[in-house]
């Protein structure tokens, strides 16, 4: 199973700020990664894909890239609907055994 | 617009089998190359991956799963459906159907609103 670890659990920021989010896998997922944001009580909702590309409606201060093990997600200027829980998800296994990180959540400081 | 509709009890007892069906509005589960996914998430906790089938019935499933999940589809209903047998409270989680991209890599691209089963006597 690949493990998806997010760095850091938590992360309490303010209004304008930039941040960026870590997912690191136990072994190479190629750029076989998708980002999701989580609101309270809302189903998660899809950000990018291949590691980079945005999904629709997705905003352009949000941003993702990296590879092989390594990815980040930026978010150049945080706006209040951006404080939310965000997770990685591999799907690079063949045959399927998908992992997601264990999330990432976004406070107001 | 895809929309999933989602249905099944929201309490289980132990041991007992969870059911769980999902009805997609907006299009046919036929079409369009898409696979549709279950996925769920245990209160306060994060995601884990259920499996996900074709319209043609191929499935996949989580192998720590595997020997209890049942994942079908029912075309002429436009639904696909969950079974998890011998549940235990460790079963107990949001439950999210789930459409995943018809781009040839199959993650969740539109999830259902979610579903809260309790396992509990």
């Amino acid at each position: 199973e690949i493990v998806m670890t997010q760095s850091p659990a938590t992360l309490s920021v303010s209004p304008g700020e930039r941040v960026t989010l870590s997912c690191r896998a136990s072994q190479s997922v190629s750029r076989n990664l998708a980002w999701y944001q989580q609101k309270p009580g809302q189903a998660p909702r899809l950000l990018f894909y291949g590691a980079s590309t945005r999904a629709t409606g997705v905003p352009a201060r949000f941003s993702g890239s990296g590879s092989g093990t390594e990815f980040t997600l930026t978010i150049s200027s945080l706006q209040s609907e951006d404080f939310a829980v965000y997770y990685c998800h591999q799907y690079n296994n063949w045959p399927p055994m998908y992992t997601f990180g264990q999330g990432t959540k976004l406070e107001i400081k | 617009q895809v929309q999933l509709q989602m249905s099944g009890p929201g309490l289980v007892k132990p041991s007992q089998t969870l059911s769980l069906t999902c009805a997609v509005s907006g299009g046919s589960i036929n079409s369009g190359g898409y696979s549709w996914s279950w996925i769920r998430q245990p209160p306060g906790k994060g995601l884990e991956w259920i499996g996900y089938i074709y319209h043609s019935g191929t499935t996949y499933q989580n192998p720590s799963l595997k020997s209890r999940v049942t994942i079908s589809v029912d075309t002429s209903k436009n639904q696909f459906s969950l079974k998890l047998t011998s549940v235990t409270a460790a079963d107990t989680a949001v439950y999210y159907c789930a459409r995943n991209s018809n781009s040839g890599d199959d993650f969740p691209d539109y999830w259902g609103q979610g579903t809260l089963v309790t396992v509990s006597s």
